[in-house]
């Protein structure tokens, strides 16, 4: 069936360091992606979206790359800060198709 | 902060009873959606709303589910006859385009 995973369940990055969070989705037909933060206790809150017809974006100290070939999807934060220890989702949908499909999710362990 | 709120946002409740979750979304969003995520899950979708039309809802949604959105701004989730699986964080989004944008959550632990 349709699903969106990702590979590492949990990462630990010193803190100052670049953090790199992948993502694998299986249906080629999605054209829209999503990275979502999730602190304990709270909703998941927008990171960096991306199309399909993109390769890369990038936001504040945040990279999102897309491989349509490979369907894969990665999340770069740079120079991590204690701040960022969270759960990290990538999320997808397609056009005319409203509900987003989660994976499981990355837990970000920032090291001091 | 998001924009978007919910109404409790936690709910202890016992087998059996009805609980009623509200969400008010960020005000010029015309589309809103709820989601039931689990402890070490993603979220999982189950219904979907543009202004006070009802639009998709998923087999997640049982007959002892409800979600309503009246006047096409807030929106309330009820669960009839609630049992020990309903226990999950009850979480609404709010959009104008694709960007959903969540509230908080509504924690709902059934005893």
């Amino acid at each position: 069936g349709e699903s969106v995973g990702l590979h590492l369940p949990t990462l630990s990055v010193q803190e100052g360091d670049n953090s790199i969070i992948n993502c694998a989705y299986s249906n080629s037909a999605s054209d829209y992606f999503i990275w979502y933060k999730q602190e304990s206790g709270k909703g998941p809150q927008f990171i960096i979206d991306i199309r399909s017809n993109m390769d890369k974006r990038q936001g504040q100290r945040v990279t999102v790359l897309l491989n349509k070939t490979v369907k894969h999807l990665s999340l770069q934060i740079a120079a991590t800060q204690p701040g960022d220890s969270a759960v990290y989702f990538c999320a997808e949908n397609r056009q005319g198709n409203e509900k987003l499909t989660f994976g499981t999710g990355t837990r970000l362990t920032i090291i001091p | 902060d998001t924009g978007v709120s919910q109404d409790p946002r936690h709910k202890i409740t016992k087998r059996g009873q009805n609980v009623t979750f509200r969400c008010d979304p960020i005000s010029e969003h015309n589309r809103l959606y709820w989601y039931r995520q689990t402890l070490g899950q993603g979220p999982e979708f189950l219904t979907y709303f543009q202004n006070e039309a009802q639009l998709e809802k998923s087999r997640l949604l049982s007959d002892r589910f409800s979600a309503e959105r009246p006047k096409g701004s807030f929106s309330t989730l009820e669960i009839q006859r609630t049992e020990q699986g309903d226990s999950a964080m009850y979480l609404c989004a709010s959009s104008l385009e694709d960007t959903q944008y969540f509230g908080p959550g509504t924690r709902l632990t059934v005893l």
